[in-house]
């Protein structure tokens, strides 16, 4: 059975900290794999996106991912953290062709001064 | 472009009262699809379309309904309002080739009373 998992529920992190936000899928095949992040009352927002290629892929907001094949993991991460960071945070994977997206329950990210 | 368009941004409904959510979208998709997002499950897949006249179920379709008689244009159905149906639902679309992520609308927030 297809699957996201988002170990994480919820992180504190201090302004200026890295975060990384972890992703583990199982999955038939190769997905494509995405992070969204939602703020408060706000819709989806596209971080970042893996098709193929080079395995780190560079999003918006200084983010980063990196999609680890042996370990069915497409973990998310950020050197250093604002204030405005503070959202949820969702991996999502769907197949090659449009299919399905299977999201993640999320991890709420709270950024302390 | 307006891109994907949810119409209306807020809800109210009584039990048992019908429904239909909006989606719109100017982008000449093939792919459309409708989510629920509720606290703790991330996003789950009521219904998809994969081009007009063609629709199927994903993970939680009982108590919708969806059509797709034009490109643009993916309504979602609530026909009897229970309470469950409380949440957050996005509308998305996708072209159907090329490596490219699904666009959501902003979201219609209902609440059944």
């Amino acid at each position: 059975a297809q699957s996201v998992t988002q170990p994480d529920i919820h992180i504190t992190v201090s302004e200026g900290a890295s975060l990384e936000l972890r992703c583990n899928y199982s999955y038939g095949a190769t997905p494509y794999l995405f992070w969204y992040v939602q703020s408060p009352g706000q819709g989806l927002q596209l971080l970042l996106k893996y098709f193929s290629g080079d395995t780190l892929v560079q999003g918006i907001k200084g983010f980063e991912a990196e999609f680890k094949r042996s370990q069915s993991s497409f973990n998310l991460r950020k050197p250093s953290v604002h204030w405005s960071d503070a959202a949820e945070y969702f991996c999502a994977v769907g197949p090659q062709s449009w299919g399905k997206l299977q999201f993640g329950a999320g991890t709420q990210v709270v950024v302390t001064p | 472009n307006a891109g994907v368009t949810q119409t209306p941004k807020f809800q109210v409904l009584k039990t048992g009262q019908s429904m239909t959510l909006q989606c719109a979208q100017d982008m000449n998709h093939e792919y459309m699809s409708w989510y629920r997002q509720d606290p703790g499950m991330g996003l789950r897949l009521i219904h998809y379309s994969v081009g007009a006249g063609i629709t199927d179920q994903g993970e939680v379709p009982n108590g919708y309904n969806v059509s797709r008689s034009t490109t643009e244009d993916f309504p979602l159905r609530l026909l009897s309002a229970a309470p469950s149906q409380t949440s957050v639902y996005f509308c998305a679309s996708r072209p159907q080739w090329g490596d490219t992520e699904a666009f959501f609308g902003q979201g219609t927030r209902l609440t059944v009373v």
